[in-house]
């Protein structure tokens, strides 16, 4: 059965910091990892999709990499700032079409 | 901007009671999917739908939980009776096949409290 594990659960950082947030996962046999954003009260947003034959996607200041082989997955946020401020959750997709979601990392960025 | 649509946003009522809830999904997606999501568990996978037919509920608790998609712009997931331990968020998202490079689009839930 498939486990997704987030860390840290939280973070709170003054902004400027490049910040690097972790998924790890137990079953290597995904078809993809998604980082999603969750903001208060509202649903959640796909931030970077990576496909399993990739090794990292980029948008703007974000940043995911993908090691299949080691079940793991790294966020990476440049130059952080107060409107990062959110949950950030990963996700991977098997081949059931099911994504098994983390239990995400609560990010803080404070000015 | 295309996003998926779910009703109401909130919902409060009493155990025993029965509980419907809609979502719209995007026009065009094929897969759609309902989670629940709660602090204690984090989001969990009820059940989701491919082409309309559902494929996977083993996530619901089938004698009080039902989903269905009695057409392409419309999901319901029905809770009869509630329970206090059914209060969560619930969130539909809808998407393209599986594997296929396209991201799964959530709706702003459904905040349920059932006291």
């Amino acid at each position: 059965k498939q486990e997704v594990t987030q860390i840290p659960a939280a973070l709170s950082v003054p902004e400027g910091e490049n910040l690097v947030l972790n998924c790890s996962f137990t079953d290597s046999a995904i078809y993809n990892l998604q980082w999603f954003r969750q903001d208060p009260g509202k649903g959640l947003t796909s931030l970077l999709l990576i496909q399993s034959s990739q090794r990292e996607q980029t948008s703007g200041r974000l940043n995911a990499s993908l090691d299949k082989s080691s079940g793991r997955s790294t966020l990476y946020i440049a130059a952080s700032q107060p409107g990062d401020s959110a949950t950030y959750l990963c996700a991977v997709e098997g081949n059931t079409d099911k994504l098994i979601f983390g239990t995400g990392t609560r990010l803080q960025v404070f000015p | 901007d295309a996003r998926v649509t779910q009703t109401p946003r909130h919902k409060v009522t009493e155990m025993g009671q029965e509980v419907t809830m809609r979502c719209q999904p995007i026009l065009g997606h094929n897969t759609v999917f309902w989670y629940r999501q709660t602090m204690m568990q984090g989001l969990e996978l009820l059940a989701y739908f491919r082409n309309r037919a559902p494929l996977d509920d083993s996530g619901m608790p089938k004698d009080r939980f039902s989903a269905e998609m009695p057409d392409a712009t419309l999901a319901t997931l029905k809770i009869q009776p509630s329970e206090p331990r059914d209060s969560a968020v619930y969130f539909c998202a809808s998407g393209l096949v599986q594997g296929w490079d396209s991201p799964l689009h959530f709706g702003n839930g459904t905040r349920l409290t059932v006291t």
